[in-house]
């Protein structure tokens, strides 16, 4: 399995609160994904990153942010929490591709997030 | 608008079956297309990838083809067993190198 951890795993917040969570890998992987996972969506992009400070947004990235100071960590920030941002949050990272763009993405465990 | 369907949503069938899951898509001008595998309450493992210039890709029991121009893709397992019960997840990488997920096929195998 490669090595990406998320934390935390689950977390219990109210509506406003700022709220970050963490994903760290141990694979020296340029690319970082940050997606959410809802009933009926499927997984969506809110964020990704192609390097240090390099981000770009995803699908839904209203209402989120990220940062990444060092290749191993991407941090995704809800800037003020609310009940839609409810959801389970998963990180992924990838390889750096070729020109042919074929690698695969591998996925955290997730953090299970609910907004009161 | 790049978008991805699985049919069926849900499908249940004895061990010992061979059994097909469907994927397709409404853009062909895709990289590539990728299977995972869910299992409750966990992160999704990739189990095939396959570059848009192939037409299918194989590991054990499993075999994926790829049908770009008619927008499909198939995930066949064969001779099922109870552990291969999960949500298998297509996703295509479409014209930027961002995945589009399909919702998934809930698959339960029963002994």
């Amino acid at each position: 399995d490669a090595g990406i951890t998320q934390s935390p795993r689950h977390k219990v917040t109210e509506t406003g609160t700022p709220v970050t969570l963490r994903c760290h890998q141990t694979e020296n992987h340029r690319y970082m994904y940050w997606y959410r996972q809802d009933p009926g969506h499927g997984l969506r992009l809110i964020h990704y990153s192609y390097g240090v400070k390099d981000t770009d947004k995803g699908e839904v990235s209203d209402g989120y942010s990220v940062s990444r100071s060092k290749t191993e960590d991407f941090l995704l920030t809800l800037e003020s929490a609310t009940s839609s941002q409810t959801s389970v949050y998963f990180c992924a990272i990838s390889e750096d591709r070729g020109i042919f763009r074929t690698d695969t993405q591998y996925f955290g465990p997730g953090t299970r997030l609910t907004v009161l | 608008k790049q978008e991805v369907t699985q049919i069926p949503a849900a499908l249940s069938v004895p061990e010992g079956e061979n059994l097909v899951l469907n994927c397709s898509f409404t853009d062909s001008a895709i990289y590539n297309l990728q299977w995972f595998r869910q299992d409750p309450g966990k992160g999704l493992t990739s189990l095939l990838l396959i570059q848009s210039s192939q037409r299918e890709q194989t590991s054990g029991r499993l075999n994926a083809s790829l049908d770009k121009s008619s927008g499909r893709s198939t995930l066949y397992i064969a001779a099922s067993q109870p552990g291969d019960s999960a949500t298998y997840l297509c996703a295509v990488t479409h014209n930027t190198d961002k995945l589009i997920f399909g919702t998934g096929t809930r698959l339960q195998v029963f002994p």
